[in-house]
């Protein structure tokens, strides 16, 4: 079946660092990637997407490219900051019924 | 005005109760989600309906009962509550089951949070 894998957290960083979560796919088909963000006490926030292969999805300077040849959608960010700290969640969406299949999720925590 | 919305918040109940929690969203979408969060963070779907019938079902134990009584509204009521069903559970919308759709996001409530004493 469909699988998803993130690597463990936490991941801690100081301010103004460099972030890569790495996040890799097991899929039939081409499904659509995603990452969500949790942040403490609240619920999931669509953080960015990418529907096909090279395609990139960008937010709040976040990226991740869609890379059908090594199976992965790796999360990165130029420059954290404080109010990053989250819970951030690597998913693929089913093509049938559109359910999400999440990875394990990984802790960011940043330091000021 | 909130997109996706939960009630209650926090339940707290004894084992072998019957409880419910509610979703509602406004979008106007077609498809509603239940999730379940564990202690670990994992999330795993649970059901999926869309237009009131029933599309997904996870191989949730049959304790636990959605319920669409119009497509703006998804319940889901649990019978004879054990330890294990503590969790926050998430509810979610998207404009479309099929996922080939630009429209596929899904919008997440802000979840409740289940415990079983």
């Amino acid at each position: 079946g469909n699988s998803v894998t993130q690597m463990e957290g936490p991941v801690t960083l100081s301010e103004e660092a460099f972030l890569t979560i790495n996040c890799t796919y097991t899929a039939t088909g081409y499904p659509s990637l995603f990452w969500y963000v949790q942040y403490p006490g609240e619920g999931l926030q669509l953080l960015l997407k990418a529907t096909k292969a090279d395609d990139k999805g960008s937010n709040k300077g976040f990226e991740a490219t869609y890379r059908k040849e090594t199976t992965s959608f790796h999360l990165e960010k130029g420059s954290v900051q404080v109010s990053d700290s989250a819970v951030y969640f690597c998913a693929l969406s089913d093509l049938y019924g559109n359910k999400l299949v999440f990875g394990a999720g990984t802790i960011l925590r940043v330091k000021s | 005005d909130t997109a996706v919305s939960q009630t209650p918040k926090y339940l707290v109940t004894q084992m072998g109760n019957d409880k419910s929690i509610k979703c509602e969203q406004n979008l106007g979408h077609d498809t509603m989600y239940w999730y379940k969060q564990d202690s670990k963070k994992f999330l795993k779907i649970m059901f999926s309906y869309n237009n009131k019938e029933l599309i997904i079902n996870e191989t949730v134990p049959n304790r636990f009962s959605p319920k669409s009584p119009d497509k703006a509204h998804l319940n889901l009521h649990i019978n004879s509550l054990e330890l294990g069903d503590s969790a926050v559970y998430f509810c979610a919308s998207s404009p479309s089951p099929w996922g080939r759709e630009a429209s596929n996001e899904q919008f997440f409530g802000p979840g409740t949070r289940l415990t079983v004493l």
